[in-house]
């Protein structure tokens, strides 16, 4: 089945500085990934698309300028929180579709998810 | 949240009983999916439920849909301990390339 790997799991980095999660699948090509973020005992919240090949869309109140995103491949997408503060600390979850999956499953694949704690 | 709300926000069972956890949503929408969380991990699909279908089952798993009151179950028959775990409703907003989460419910199954 579609594998979507995220790295890493987990990071601790002091704050002001710049953190690059990855996104990869692993035996399927993504046009279009998915970045979310999940607050302690909270849903999801969509933070934006990426695409492959062009600009991300972020959704509302989302800063394009902190949360870098780039989907230079069909297998990879990285979000860089940029200049990260305690605030930014959260559970980051990645998703992508594996657009061969049957119509049963839209092949929506998740990552692990990556903790950002920073100090 | 994004999309939705779900209740109960937390769930207490016996090993055996069943689970219902339900999901409201805002918007029209294209299919409705339900997803697993185990507790720090990334999520697991459990069903899709296109919006035209009113109920679908998958093992233990029921979901219904209700698109005129835009709100969907899942029920969980016979639960295990192994079910622990927080569920998730996700609506794609009639975007099929997006997708939104609901509030959660968090499901503890007692042994």
């Amino acid at each position: 089945g579609a594998v979507v790997s995220q790295h890493p799991s987990w990071v601790i980095c002091k704050s002001g500085t710049s953190v690059k999660i990855e996104c990869r699948s692993l035996d399927f090509q993504a046009t279009t990934m998915f970045w979310y973020r999940q607050f302690p005992k909270q849903s999801l919240m969509l933070m934006a698309t990426s695409n492959e090949g062009s600009k991300a869309t972020y959704e509302q109140g989302v800063e394009k300028d902190k949360f870098l995103i780039n989907h230079a491949s069909l297998t990879l997408s990285t979000l860089t929180v940029t200049s990260a503060h305690p605030e930014d600390s959260s559970f980051y979850i990645c998703s992508a579709r594996d657009l061969q999956s049957g119509l049963d499953n839209y092949g929506y694949t998740f990552g692990s998810g990556t903790r950002l704690t920073v100090v | 949240s994004q999309q939705g709300e779900e209740d109960p926000q937390a769930l207490s069972i016996q090993e055996g009983e069943n689970a219902t956890m339900n999901c409201s949503y805002k918007t029209s929408i294209n299919n409705l999916q339900w997803y697993r969380q185990n507790s720090g991990r990334g999520l697991v699909h459990l069903i899709l439920i296109r919006s035209n279908e009113r109920e679908k089952h998958s093992g233990r798993l029921r979901v219904t849909l209700d698109t005129s009151k835009k709100s969907s179950s899942l029920l969980i028959t016979a639960s295990r301990a192994a079910d622990t775990a927080s569920y998730f409703c996700a609506t794609d907003g009639n975007n099929f390339n997006k997708f939104y989460f609901g509030s959660g419910t968090k499901l503890n199954v007692k042994p």
